[in-house]
């Protein structure tokens, strides 16, 4: 069966400091990997998605960036966080593009 | 472009009522597939149902039934003797052949008081 991992589970980071969030996809081959922000309260962000190695989609420009290095790993990146980069981070993963997406437990990051 | 609109933010019953989560959509294509997800308190979410769009059959799972209507642009849920581990954050979901990506309602929290 498969298993989606993230980590680390929670962080709190100072205003200004890099961000290295990791999701990595047990028991599939070539799926399509999602970055979603949930900020309190609110709905779910699509960040980013990538339908294979080192193709990534930005949706929404800020300062965050994503990576594929391997086919079942995904990485979400900053050089210097914001206060509003607060927020939970969920990464999903998919067969297709129209398919069920599946989540991780996700992280909760604090930009103090 | 697609919608999806949950007009209730929150929703709080006494446990055993029934209650129903609205969900309504909005795509121009004639192939697209409906989702529910569950987040309880612990934040991740969980899958609960897909529905595509040629399938107007109503489903029923346990405690869990949702009501499909093209007509109206609906995939309504409903939860039959509310539990208060049914509390949680319900979200529904679309996405289309065309756009292909998925859009997510903004979620409606489901509080079930003991």
């Amino acid at each position: 069966s498969q298993t989606i991992h993230q980590w680390p589970a929670t962080l709190v980071q100072p205003v200004g400091s890099p961000l290295s969030l990791e999701c990595t996809v047990e028991g599939t081959s070539n799926p399509n990997l999602y970055w979603y922000r949930q900020a309190a309260g609110r709905g779910l962000q699509l960040l980013f998605y990538s339908v294979g190695i080192g193709q990534i989609s930005s949706e929404v420009p800020q300062n965050l960036s994503a990576s594929r290095p391997q086919d079942r790993q995904f990485i979400l990146s900053s050089k210097k966080l914001l206060l509003s980069d607060s927020g939970f981070y969920l990464c999903a993963w998919s067969v297709h593009r129209t398919d069920t997406q599946y989540f991780g437990p996700g992280t909760r990051l604090t930009v103090l | 472009a697609q919608k999806v609109t949950q007009a209730q933010t929150e929703i709080s019953v006494v446990e055993k009522e029934d209650v129903t989560l609205d969900c309504v959509y909005e795509t121009r294509d004639t192939t697209y597939y409906l989702f529910w997800y569950k987040q309880p308190p612990s934040g991740e979410l969980v899958f609960l149902i897909r529905r595509n769009s040629f399938d107007e059959q109503n489903e029923i799972s346990g405690r869990y039934s949702w009501n499909f209507q093209k007509s109206t642009s609906s995939f309504n849920f409903t939860i039959t003797a509310s539990q208060v581990v049914d509390s949680a954050v319900y979200f529904c979901a679309l996405v289309s052949g065309g756009y292909q990506k998925v859009t997510f309602g903004i979620g409606t929290k489901l509080q079930v008081i003991p």
